[in-house]
């Protein structure tokens, strides 16, 4: 029982360069989202998805993509990469699709520097 | 919307002293909180939760916190800090009142002395 894996674990992009950011889950988790950790900010909610085929945004949605592709893996994709999306990034579960009292399941996280 | 503020963004103990860790919400209807941890390099986990049971709730690794509703206070305690407990924690709100989706505090990084 893996828990949740994301990959990569490090990436160094170019400013405009794209890339995604897998995350898959193997507890059959209904929820999952995408989190990012900047220094003195806390965790931020980019997007998540309470159930398979929806998604939906979180508090810092610009410049990023999602997609729910099964109940096991949702991944982030960056278009067109910039500094200011220089962030360690978590992807994390949860046992309902709405449940308020579910405990979170975090990922290792991925390092992600643009340059 | 709710909220939560967590005082001190470092906290410096020596190794066998008490640990208090802060976070106070903002919500008119009494939230879910949790407390997570994250050691160096890694994802967070989960500590402890409070869901309307008993207001003091006991989590792991010798931690617990107190939900104090006059206070609108969640602090998160640990009579006697190890060197091991050196790590960054946050305080998390969730529903009921508002939305399912948490929100965390800003972290404090708890810094143990020899």
């Amino acid at each position: 029982n893996a828990g949740v894996t994301q990959t990569p674990k490090f990436q160094v992009l170019k400013t405009g360069q794209s890339m995604t950011l897998q995350c898959a889950q193997d507890m059959n988790h209904n929820s999952m989202y995408w989190y990012r950790q900047d220094p003195g900010m806390g965790l931020r909610l980019i997007y998540y998805s309470a159930s398979e085929g929806t998604t939906d945004k979180g508090e810092v949605p610009n410049g990023y993509n999602v997609s729910r592709l099964n109940k096991r893996e949702f991944s982030l994709r960056l278009e067109s990469a910039a500094p200011s999306q220089t962030s360690v990034y978590f992807c994390a579960s949860s046992e309902g699709d709405g449940f308020s009292t579910d405990t979170q399941y975090f990922g290792p996280g991925t390092r992600l520097t643009v340059l | 919307a709710q909220s939560v503020t967590q005082l001190g963004s470092h906290v410096s103990v020596s190794e066998g002293a008490l640990v208090l860790l802060r976070c106070n919400y903002s919500s008119s209807v009494p939230p879910y909180l949790f407390w997570y941890v994250q050691y160096p390099n890694q994802g967070l986990q989960l500590l402890l939760k409070y869901t309307s049971a008993a207001t003091l709730v006991k989590g792991i690794n010798g931690f617990e916190a107190e939900f104090k509703k006059s206070e609108t206070s969640f602090h998160l305690t640990k009579p006697s800090a190890h060197m091991s407990d050196a790590a960054e924690y946050f305080c998390a709100v969730r529903g009921p009142g508002g939305s399912y989706i948490p929100t965390f505090g800003r972290g404090t990084s708890l810094i143990v002395h020899p």
